[in-house]
């Protein structure tokens, strides 16, 4: 069963433009919530976290809104560059320190 | 921020043989490190989780007696495949995790080959 979903499976966007990704949650449990971004072949990098108790996150160009209600959170990458192209993973923190993490998706931006 | 090693980074080895990956925090002190698997365009799996000093909490379906885990201190974690078969070859990715168990900083990943 998966504990967060992550949509979509993949995203092309322009360079410039704004690139969003979205992640759901059942467990009103979870209290902390990363994005990570992995390129090929590394291990994937901490990129910006929220916990509950904040509707958004800015730092940079990165950008994380929070829905506890609706129980969904998003990236947003603001004017998007070639260079951010890589596979961005939500993730969200559980009982035990556990991290459950979303299937993942697939960046591309084209210059 | 918080660094995380891996060592070796690739791996090849003939099937039947043993391997050991080593995870260290390198700048800070772990008080819970993780061992991930994934698959190519796959999410990570989590395979086990360990704390310092005790033994380490396999998730369903994993062997504990393939994937031998050992966290000797509050820097380092090994995790030993014992007997590699083929479908054993993966990716192997661990983290760590500090003290307030928020942040979770992950290894470079190592790249295991079973011939």
């Amino acid at each position: 069963q998966q504990q967060v979903k992550q949509s979509p499976q993949s995203l092309i966007v322009q360079k410039g433009g704004i690139s969003i990704i979205n992640c759901a949650y059942e467990n009103t449990a979870f209290d902390y919530f990363p994005w990570y971004q992995q390129f090929p072949g590394k291990g994937p990098a901490l990129l910006i976290a929220i916990r509950p108790d904040v509707s958004e996150k800015k730092e940079g160009r990165f950008t994380i809104s929070f829905n506890k209600s609706a129980k969904q959170f998003s990236l947003h990458i603001m004017d998007s560059q070639p260079g951010d192209s890589a596979t961005y993973f939500c993730a969200a923190r559980g009982t035990g320190n556990q991290f459950y993490f979303g299937t993942g998706t697939s960046l591309t931006v084209i210059p | 921020g918080a660094v995380v090693s891996q060592h070796p980074s690739r791996v090849i080895c003939k099937s039947g043989t043993s391997v050991k990956i080593e995870c260290r925090s390198l700048d800070f002190q772990a008080t819970t490190m993780f061992w991930y698997r994934q698959f190519p365009k796959q999410s990570l799996m989590l395979m086990a989780t360990s704390n310092e000093g005790s033994k380490a909490t396999y998730e369903q379906g994993v062997e504990k007696d393939k994937f031998l885990i050992n966290h000797a201190s509050l820097t380092l974690s090994t995790l030993t495949v014992t007997s590699a078969h083929p479908e054993d070859s993966s990716f192997y990715i661990c983290s760590a995790s500090t003290g307030n168990g928020y942040e979770q900083y992950f290894g470079p990943g190592t790249r295991l080959t079973v011939t």
